[in-house]
């Protein structure tokens, strides 16, 4: 079984200060990582994925991770960020190859303050 | 075009009582997932309908919960006799299920139960 673990609960920043929020996860199989962001009353937007091939993955609004297998870790980064990006941010894990359902981390709140 | 659509956006009922939340998703998703978000338990997965073939009922947290997928499209996520702990909200999302597995799954905005 897959699992997923977002070490930081809450992450206060400052505006164009870098961030970084961690995921580690952990199976016994290939898999499939996502990030998911949410902002307050609405769904889950995709940030970014990763399913095979360059470790590093570039997403929206200037998004990046980095798949570590060895570490298995899948950290989210981004170098500069700004007031809009503060919402709550979901690492997310699936078998790779098959079809099914998302194992999501407790998530990260991520407070961008001027 | 049009995204994965929920209703209602918020529905507080009593104990005791019944509730039925919708998701209608993109058309032409195969698809189609529910979750359940609340503040102890983070997301969680609930059940899973894949084309015509048997769902995946394997999240739902007890037989008080239900969900029936009509003619591919919407589903209806049934609980009956609500309890306090019911409380959460509940997201609906839609993939495009493509060999591999290596589908995105799109959310809806969700439907908030408070149960009193």
């Amino acid at each position: 079984a897959q699992s997923v673990t977002q070490l930081d609960s809450q992450v206060p920043v400052f505006e164009e200060a870098p961030v970084e929020l961690r995921c580690n996860y952990s199976s016994s199989v290939s898999v499939y990582l996502f990030w998911y962001v949410q902002y307050p009353n609405q769904g889950l937007q995709l940030l970014l994925k990763y399913l095979s091939g360059s470790t590093l993955v570039k997403g929206i609004n200037g998004f990046e991770a980095e798949f570590n297998k060895s570490q298995t870790s899948f950290h989210l980064r981004k170098p500069s960020v700004h007031i809009s990006d503060t919402a709550e941010y979901f690492c997310a894990v699936k078998r790779g190859g098959s079809q099914g359902n998302l194992i999501f981390g407790k998530g990260t709140k991520l407070s961008v303050k001027p | 075009g049009a995204g994965v659509s929920q209703s209602p956006s918020n529905k507080v009922t009593e104990k005791g009582k019944d509730v039925e939340l919708r998701c209608d998703p993109i058309s032409g998703h195969t698809a189609l997932y529910w979750y359940r978000q609340s503040l102890g338990q983070g997301l969680e997965f609930l059940i899973y309908f894949q084309g015509n073939s048997a769902p995946d009922k394997s999240g739902l947290p007890s037989d008080r919960f239900s969900a029936e997928r009509t003619g591919g499209s919407v589903s209806t996520l049934t609980i009956q006799r609500t309890q306090q702990e019911d409380s959460a909200v509940y997201l609906c999302a839609s993939s495009l299920a493509v060999i591999g597995g290596a589908d995105t799954q799109y959310f809806g905005p969700g439907t908030r139960l408070t149960v009193l």
